[in-house]
């Protein structure tokens, strides 16, 4: 099976900042990686696909890049309902489908 | 507009069975791989099931292999999860979710992965399994 493994766990930043995630994974799986945003006590929401395809109604804040074994979401200017835990998803190579274990992004 | 609700949760002992049910809507269901996601209290997103668009191919995550069945309906536009043996650790909210793409075929099997797996853009709002004695 392909771990996902994110970084970091948490992190806490301010309205504005620019912020970045990172997945990487066990093994290379090209560009097949996806992002989903949750929010508390919310389905998760599809934001990136295929490493760096925002789907559609995605804020253009949003963006992904990557191949091979990482990847990184970045948030250009963070706003005041980005502050959620983010998840990257492999689609390289299922069954089983897998899951980074999240990113907690917090208030500063 | 596209729907997905959910249904069927509760409290179940140890050891019982659930169905849970999702119904879909304002898409055509039968054109889509569809799966089952759960998340366990305060943790994250674990993959349980999912199943092609004519039902002809299940894959389960190990933990659940044997135990839970993937199901759909296309005529009524419905995807279930039928959960025996279950225990403490199958606690968890669970949702429904459609996946994007059409996968791919080998000479002896479908699976939805690589350049034709996009993700899974379609969630149901979840239903919440507890199991406890």
């Amino acid at each position: 099976d392909i771990q996902m493994t994110q970084s970091p766990s948490s992190l806490s930043a301010s309205v504005g900042d620019r912020v970045t995630i990172t997945c990487r994974a066990s093994q290379s799986i090209s560009s097949y990686l996806n992002w989903y945003q949750q929010k508390p006590g919310k389905a998760p929401k599809l934001l990136i696909y295929a490493a760096s395809s925002l789907q559609s109604g995605v804020p253009s804040r949003f963006s992904g890049s990557g191949s091979g074994t990482d990847f990184t979401l970045t948030i250009s200017s963070l706003q005041p309902e980005d502050f959620a835990t983010y998840y990257c998803q492999q689609s390289y190579s299922t069954p089983p489908v897998t899951f980074g274990q999240g990113t907690r992004l917090e208030i500063k | 507009e596209v729907q997905l609700v959910e249904s069927g949760g509760g409290l179940v002992q140890p050891g019982g069975s659930l169905r849970l049910s999702c119904a879909a809507s304002g898409f055509t269901f039968s054109s889509y791989w569809m799966s089952w996601v759960r998340q366990a209290p305060g943790k994250g997103l674990e993959w349980v099931a999912n199943i092609k668009q004519d039902g002809s191919e299940k894959y389960y995550v190990d933990s659940v292999k044997g135990r839970f069945t993937i199901s759909r309906d296309n005529a009524k536009n419905s995807l279930y999860l039928q959960m025996n043996s279950l225990r403490a650790e199958d606690t968890a909210v669970y949702y429904c979710a459609r996946e994007m793409g059409g996968g791919y075929c080998s000479s002896t099997s479908c699976y939805l992965a690589g350049q034709d797996y996009y993700g899974m853009d379609v969630w149901g709002q979840g239903t919440t399994v507890t199991v406890s004695s």
